[in-house]
Formats: C-alpha cells, sequence, structure tokens
C-alpha cells in the first residue's frame, strides 16, 4: 500500500540553526509532492510542491525541498531557523487515478529554542 | 477575500447527539474534501466531493455524512453512530492536485 513516512515525530533546533525534515514514500511511480505547514489550532498551508522538472524546489518562508528519486524522498530544508517556524510539518503526496486523494505523513513538530 | 471558511471553531457534543460542521469555499473550486486529525496522526480522509450532487467515502465514513448541494458548500454531519467523535476536522477545497486547507473545527464529545 502506498504510504508516506516522516522518520521524526519530534526536532528541536536552536535558532539560526539548520534544519532537516525528512520524507519518505512508497508508491511505484513518482507522485505528486507536498509539504504543509500548520501552526497549533490552525489549519494547513501549503509550504511548496513538486511535480516535475527541477528536483529542487523553492517554497514559502525560506524553506526549500529536494525530491531524490533514488531514495524515494522529499526532505524539507531551511538554512536558518526563525523562532516562528515552530509547528508540525507534514509530508503529502497524490496518488493518481480517479480523484486527487492526499496520503500524509504522521507529521514532524518542530521545536526551536532561543 | 478568497478562501475556506469553516464554523463554528470549538464544538462540544453530548454522545448521541448528531452535530453538523459547517465548511464554506469561494474559490470556484470543483473538489471538496473533509479530513479528521487526531493527535501524533496524519490526516485521514473522511469523504470528498468532485462536484455538485456527488461525493464520495474516503478511508474513514464510517458515523459521518455529507451533502454537496452547491458548489460552495460542503458540510460535514458527525452521527451518533461515529464511535469516537473528538478530534479535529479540516475542511479543503482544490484544484488540478493542490488542495487548500480552512481553519479548522474542534469537536469534543462531552
Amino acid at each position: 500500500a502506498q504510504s508516506v513516512t516522516q522518520p521524526d515525530i519530534h526536532i528541536t533546533v536552536s535558532e539560526g540553526a539548520s534544519l532537516e525534515l525528512r520524507c519518505n514514500y512508497s508508491y511505484g511511480a513518482t507522485p505528486y509532492l507536498f509539504w504543509y505547514v500548520q501552526s497549533p489550532g490552525q489549519g494547513l498551508q501549503l509550504l511548496l510542491k513538486y511535480f516535475s522538472g527541477d528536483t529542487l524546489v523553492q517554497g514559502i518562508k525560506g524553506f526549500e525541498a529536494e525530491f531524490k528519486r533514488s531514495q524515494s524522498s522529499f526532505n524539507l530544508r531551511k538554512p536558518s531557523v526563525h523562532w516562528s517556524d515552530a509547528a508540525e510539518y507534514f509530508c503529502a503526496v497524490v496518488l493518481s487515478g480517479g480523484y486527487n486523494k492526499l496520503i500524509f505523513g504522521a507529521g514532524t513538530r518542530l521545536a526551536v529554542h532561543p | 477575500d478568497g478562501g475556506i471558511t469553516q464554523s463554528p471553531k470549538y464544538l462540544f457534543r453530548k454522545e448521541g447527539q448528531n452535530v453538523t460542521l459547517s465548511c464554506e469555499q469561494n474559490l470556484n473550486h470543483d473538489a471538496m474534501y473533509w479530513y479528521r486529525q487526531d493527535p501524533g496522526q496524519g490526516l485521514r480522509l473522511i469523504y470528498y466531493s468532485q462536484i455538485v450532487n456527488d461525493f464520495q467515502k474516503g478511508d474513514i465514513a464510517e458515523g459521518y455524512s455529507v451533502s454537496r448541494e452547491k458548489k460552495e458548500s460542503f458540510p460535514l454531519t458527525v452521527t451518533s453512530a461515529q464511535k469516537n467523535p473528538t478530534a479535529f476536522y479540516l475542511c479543503a477545497s482544490g484544484t488540478g492536485s493542490e488542495q487548500f486547507f480552512g481553519p479548522g473545527t474542534r469537536l469534543t464529545v462531552l
């Protein structure tokens, strides 16, 4: 069955440090890939997406992600974390065929130390 | 402003009661979705609708019902048959492969 794995449940970084959140998917073909961010008690905001083309994609708030087909990964990165980046981050894929069903990972909660 | 609104933000229900969560969008999207979110889990799809007057069950539809009488509206009813309804509910609408989310409704069963 298709699935999305985010291996890190919680990550804590210091403000100004670099960040990498991991995401792996299990799917036969290359799906469409997304990263969303959720602040406590809020909806999800799209950070970036990958459909095709350049495997390094830029998103909002200074985030970027790199698609690596050989590793079935789509890791999210930010060179310098700000305290306002503390939130929960979800990786998701869309399966083709019939309708656009989003499959979500379980999420990674990011804490930022001053 | 274009967007998705959900109401109420917080909802309390007694056991055995049905409750209806509202979702409205003015983005002119054909597709709309309902997700359930539990702590430590990702979002799980309850129902989706690709067009007015049509909807399909998602992965966890038992105990829920929906309607899609207007393009802008996709209300979700949590029935008394849902055994564990306490959760955060998110509505989304979409075009192509992209989905946009509302602010959510937190439902608590007393």
